[in-house]
């Protein structure tokens, strides 16, 4: 299986600070990794694709980047809105195995 | 718009059975592949099953492998999950999700299993 080592696990930031949060996979998994946002008591929300793809609707200050086993997901400036759980998942081969998620909270 | 409806959740002895279902709605059903996820209370995601299309293809989490089935019926836009010998570890909310290429792009709103003597 791959592992998939989400860090950090939580983070505590301002409104407007830069946050990024990384993921290392296993073994390479090309850009096959996706990143997903969820709110508390809620289902998870997709935000980027294959890597670096922004879902349709998602804002601009989300971005991923990364490819093989090396993955980052940046919010370029935190809004009110964004303190949530991520996940990151690998969708390369089963099982596809999600992050441990990061919290981002609020300083 | 898209709708996914998970049903079927509950409280089960260990042991037990019980069977999900998610109904779907808003786009054409039989176009894509879908998965089931779960989620321990206050704990992360883990992915459980998948099933393609057309239903000829699936694929298990290893720890709900011989216990788990998943399966799909186009005709009525559903997805299904029969869980048996359902243990306490077992207990989650079940997600199913719509699978687009590499991700799952709509996610339902979750049922309950509670597995407790």
């Amino acid at each position: 299986d791959i592992q998939v080592t989400q860090s950090p696990s939580s983070v505590s930031a301002f409104v407007g600070d830069r946050v990024t949060i990384t993921c290392r996979a296993s073994q390479g998994i090309g850009t096959w990794l996706a990143w997903y946002q969820q709110m508390p008591g809620k289902a998870p929300k997709l935000l980027i694709s294959s890597a670096s793809t922004l879902q349709s609707g998602v804002p601009s200050r989300f971005s991923g980047s990364g490819s093989g086993t090396f993955f980052t997901l940046t919010i370029s400036s935190l809004q009110p809105e964004d303190f949530a759980n991520y996940y990151c998942q690998q969708a390369s081969i089963f099982p596809r195995t999600f992050g441990q998620g990061t919290k981002v909270e609020m300083k | 718009q898209v709708e996914l409806v998970e049903s079927g959740g509950g409280l089960v002895k260990p042991g037990g059975s019980l069977r999900l279902s998610c109904l779907a709605s808003g786009f054409t059903f039989s176009d894509n592949y879908m998965n089931w996820i779960r989620q321990a209370p206050g704990k992360g995601l883990e992915w459980v099953s998948y099933i393609s299309s057309r239903g000829t293809m699936t694929n298990y989490a290893d720890s709900v492998k011989g216990r788990f089935t998943i399966s799909r019926d186009n005709a009525k836009n559903s997805l299904y999950l029969h869980m048996n010998n359902l243990r306490v570890e077992d207990t989650a909310v079940y997600y199913c999700a719509r699978g687009v290429t590499g991700a799952d792009d709509f996610w339902g709103q979750g049922t309950l299993v509670t597995v407790s003597s």
